[in-house]
């Protein structure tokens, strides 16, 4: 199995709501990320898990709060977050971190805060 | 802080048209410069990095760390090569900003046939 895989594909939620974002990878990768990416817009990088442990997370509130599990599995969960929150919010891996990894990226989960 | 730099005018060409895709970049130390595609309805992928030197899907890119750029070229455009081209960087440089990822605006590239 060489793909990322990202559930659910589309997500509509309100401001009180509660809900989780799932990636997986079976790759044997260690590191995993989370970007954000709005219309028309490059992704941004949000938070980086490294062998299971949160490596990097940029400034980002605290109503996005990721999950790492075990090495295959990522979550982000979502709670009392705002219209301006509706993005793409991608999931990426990648053989270890580090600059000279690629990053294999899924789908996305499309994202729609109401 | 890195920083990566992309035209934002999408870019038309006609097939079998030679195209340039434009990337400049600000990074302190020794960068890896990265190109990805997004086709249409297709997720994120890498298309190109500078360390391997390789020709994908006809494509090159080379680093001139003189002028601090990444241009990505093609002789002769394909119709399939349309799609959303992103120039990025990630550092060297440990920290906190270890194997971060950057990403250029993106450029739309449309090959007319």
């Amino acid at each position: 199995d060489t793909e990322v895989t990202q559930t659910p594909k589309h997500l509509v939620m309100g401001m009180t709501n509660k809900k989780s974002l799932k990636c997986e990878q079976h790759m044997g990768h260690r590191a995993m990320y989370w970007y954000k990416q709005k219309a028309k817009k490059p992704p941004e990088l949000m938070f980086v898990y490294s062998y299971e442990k949160l490596s990097i997370n940029e400034s980002v509130p605290s109503r996005f709060s990721p999950e790492c599990p075990n090495s295959s599995l990522l979550n982000l969960h979502l709670h009392a977050l705002q219209p301006e929150d509706s993005a793409l919010y991608l999931c990426a891996s990648s053989q270890d971190q580090g600059p000279s990894y690629e990053q294999y990226f899924g789908p996305g989960t499309r994202l729609t805060v109401t | 802080a890195q920083r990566v730099t992309q035209p934002e005018k999408p870019l038309s060409v006609f097939k079998g048209a030679p195209v340039e895709l434009k990337c400049n970049y600000s990074y302190s130390g020794s960068p890896e410069l990265f190109w990805y595609v997004q086709y249409s309805r297709q997720r994120l992928q890498l298309l190109l990095r500078h360390i391997s030197r390789e020709s994908i899907k006809g494509f090159t890119a080379d680093l001139n760390k003189g002028e601090t750029s990444f241009h990505l070229k093609k002789p002769f455009a394909q119709e399939e090569d349309s799609a959303m081209y992103y120039c990025a960087l990630s550092g060297r440089g440990g920290g906190t900003s270890y194997g971060k990822l950057t990403f250029g605006q993106g450029t739309i590239l449309t090959v007319h046939p």
